[in-house]
């Protein structure tokens, strides 16, 4: 129980494209959502929480024209990166909370984000 | 302790030995203490959730300790398999940001 999909895996665009990751709670609604980034040899970097149906609040230091994130339904979440630069290639992880701040996250495979 | 630190950074162990590390963080406004197990090429999984200090939990071979006053909490695996090999990552949650901090993982690979 508890499986996370995220999608695509890797993505390799042009720069200025926006790139659409999905994450989706399989089996569970998700009262929140998390987005991750990691920079290489790096911890995992909070970038936003996300809750159905309200704006993502964003950590600091994080663009939210730059990360859209869209959580449409308790089961769905969407992190935009629009007009993708070199410099936004990165690992991104996203993860899924049933409960409140002491719950497990389960998360998803990532998506590997090369901007060429 | 500000941020979340492991030690060792990474660890190599013959199969069959026993092995543990170790998460520091701060203790201050403490709430939860999150640990990961994150295979190559697979999702970080959860192995524990542990909110009470002295608690100690157990999963199979592996089982965790956590000291919330003194801020660390110790993972152990008895008898380490080649199958263990994977980053622990452990994630601190303090009562008034309610968001994890994360260490940077001890890595462990296990030799047939």
């Amino acid at each position: 129980g508890a499986v996370v999909s995220q999608h695509p895996s890797r993505v390799i665009c042009k720069s200025g494209t926006s790139v659409k990751i999905e994450c989706r709670s399989l089996d569970f609604q998700a009262t929140t959502m998390f987005w991750y980034r990691q920079f290489p040899k790096k911890s995992l970097m909070l970038m936003a929480t996300s809750n159905e149906g309200s704006k993502a609040t964003y950590e600091q230091g994080v663009e939210k024209d730059k990360f859209l994130i869209n959580h449409a339904s308790l089961t769905l979440s969407t992190l935009t990166v629009t007009s993708a630069h070199p410099e936004d290639s990165s690992f991104y992880i996203c993860s899924a909370q049933t409960g409140t701040g002491g719950s497990k996250e389960h998360f998803g495979d990532g998506t590997r984000l090369s901007i060429l | 302790i500000l941020n979340v630190e492991q030690s060792p950074q990474s660890l190599h162990v013959q199969e069959g030995d026993s092995t543990n590390f170790t998460c520091s963080f701060p203790s201050s406004n403490f709430y939860a203490l999150h640990w990961y197990r994150w295979e190559t090429a697979k999702s970080p999984e959860a192995l524990f959730v542990m909110t009470l200090n002295g608690d100690e939990k157990k999963k199979g071979r592996i089982s965790a300790t956590l000291n919330t006053k003194e801020g660390y909490s110790y993972l152990y695996i008895k008898g380490s398999q080649p199958e263990d090999s994977a980053t622990y990552l452990c994630a601190s949650l303090a009562g008034n940001n309610r968001k994890l901090i994360w260490g940077l993982g001890t890595s462990l690979a296990v030799n047939p």
